[in-house]
């Protein structure tokens, strides 16, 4: 069964802080990873899709890295703002019609 | 152009009832899904479609059921509904493949939701 996990569950964060989570994913059959950014009481929406060992994807001050070959990605957010408060979710595609979601690792950024 | 729409948002059953809840997207995209959410179960797929008139099980299939008649629409459906159905909902739809020479990679367009209680 493959698992897509992330850490931390959850986050508190000072305004201005600067942050990062992890996912961790299936180092073989690597086809894509994403990252999702889900608001409460909206739907989740993509931030990046990465799909080449080394790449790092930037976003204003959200970014992220990818490393493949020993199956993990980051996501970094410089500067937190309270609007930066969400869900973010990664997720691995395990083929070209299905993609498997991480639990998600939840940010409160404190004003 | 809409997106991803589901109706209804909002729905209160009682076990045993039956319903239907609609996602359409006008984005021509090929694969459909459907999704739940629990808390702290993150999302859960239950059945999902590569195209019209197909459609394949998910992770949490029991007691659900879809249909793609229509490219644009994908339909799921609670025969008998149970308390343990009581979720939030999500449709998603995907493209295959290339547009301009870049892939899509299967990224997922989610619609607004869908909150069902079961009593």
């Amino acid at each position: 069964i493959l698992n897509v996990e992330q850490s931390p569950q959850s986050l508190h964060v000072q305004e201005g802080d600067s942050t990062n989570f992890t996912c961790s994913f299936p180092s073989s059959n690597f086809y894509a990873l994403h990252w999702y950014r889900w608001e409460t009481a909206k739907s989740p929406e993509a931030l990046f899709v990465m799909t080449l060992n080394g790449d790092e994807k930037k976003k204003g001050r959200i970014s992220a890295t990818l490393n493949t070959k020993e199956g993990y990605s980051y996501l970094y957010i410089k500067g937190s703002q309270p609007e930066d408060s969400a869900t973010y979710l990664c997720a691995f595609p395990t083929s070209y019609d299905k993609v498997i979601f991480g639990p998600g690792t939840s940010l409160s950024v404190i004003p | 152009n809409a997106g991803v729409t589901q109706t209804p948002k909002f729905r209160v059953l009682k076990t045993g009832q039956s319903m239907t809840l609609l996602c359409a997207q006008d984005m021509n995209h090929e694969y459909m899904y459907w999704y739940r959410q629990d808390p702290g179960m993150g999302l859960r797929l239950i059945h999902y479609s590569v195209g019209e008139g197909t459609t394949a099980k998910g992770e949490v299939p029991d007691g659900y059921n879809v249909s793609r008649l229509k490219k644009q629409n994908f339909l799921l459906g609670l025969e008998s509904a149970a308390p343990s159905q009581t979720s939030v909902y999500f449709c998603a739809s995907s493209s295959t493949g290339t547009s301009g020479g870049a892939s899509s990679y299967n990224e997922q367009f989610f619609g607004p939701g869908t909150r069902l209680t079961v009593l």
